[in-house]
């Protein structure tokens, strides 16, 4: 049983770029959150996705946008990447209606701005 | 919203030594809180929840945490510490009825010295 999958593992931009970072969720999961942990702190939400739409929103400006795919899959953008954007981005599956259930997390994409 | 606060960014302990990492929590209701730990280069890994019921809640790898309404905490333990613990630990926080938002501490990094 295939848990949460992240690609890239590393990613490196320079200033301005754009970036798309993907997740597959845990079998069986229908809902996807995004974190971004930078160095040192813990993980700060994003937003959150279920069916296909997004459902919640943490402190991120709209240059972080993100989408879901019918088999639950997710992608997250950042636009015009700035040097603070550098961080480990993690995703994290589970399931609607499943509240005591704990989120199950991905090994994340490490994005380094230059 | 809900909170959450790690008061110390370091905690070290001896091989064999009962250790305690520390949580606090603020939250309007009912919280679920769960710690996670996180190994370098990896995402988080569920260790424990508490939901509802016994206020003593016991997790994976020997861990097991308390949780005190009055003083709105969360404490980690384990009665004997080993140095495959060594890692950072993050406890979360999400409020009843609220699927959307999990809040995570700063992290508390453990260090166990054979």
């Amino acid at each position: 049983d295939a848990g949460v999958t992240q690609s890239p593992t590393h990613l490196i931009k320079t200033r301005g770029q754009q970036v798309t970072l993907r997740c597959s969720p845990k079998s069986g999961h229908d809902t996807v959150s995004w974190y971004q942990q930078a160095l040192g702190q813990g993980p700060q939400f994003i937003f959150q996705y279920y069916e296909e739409e997004e459902r919640q929103r943490g402190n991120f400006p709209d240059r972080f946008s993100g989408h879901q795919f019918p088999n639950y899959s997710s992608e997250l953008n950042v636009n015009a990447l700035l040097l603070g954007d550098s961080a480990l981005y993690l995703c994290a599956s589970s399931l609607t209606g499943a509240d005591n259930q704990p989120q199950h997390f991905g090994d994340g994409t490490r994005l380094s701005i230059l | 919203a809900q909170s959450v606060a790690q008061p110390e960014d370091q905690v070290n302990v001896a091989e064999g030594n009962p250790l305690t990492v520390k949580c606090t929590y603020s939250v309007s209701g009912n919280p679920y809180l769960f710690w996670y730990v996180q190994y370098p280069n990896r995402g988080l890994q569920f260790l424990l929840k508490y939901i509802t019921g016994d206020n003593l809640v016991k997790g994976s790898y020997g861990f097991e945490a308390e949780f005190n309404k009055s003083q709105t905490s969360f404490h980690l333990k384990k009665p004997s510490a080993l140095v495959s613990d060594s890692a950072l630990y993050f406890c979360a926080v999400r409020a009843f009825n609220n699927n959307n938002d999990m809040r995570f501490g700063a992290g508390t990094r453990l260090t166990v010295k054979p």
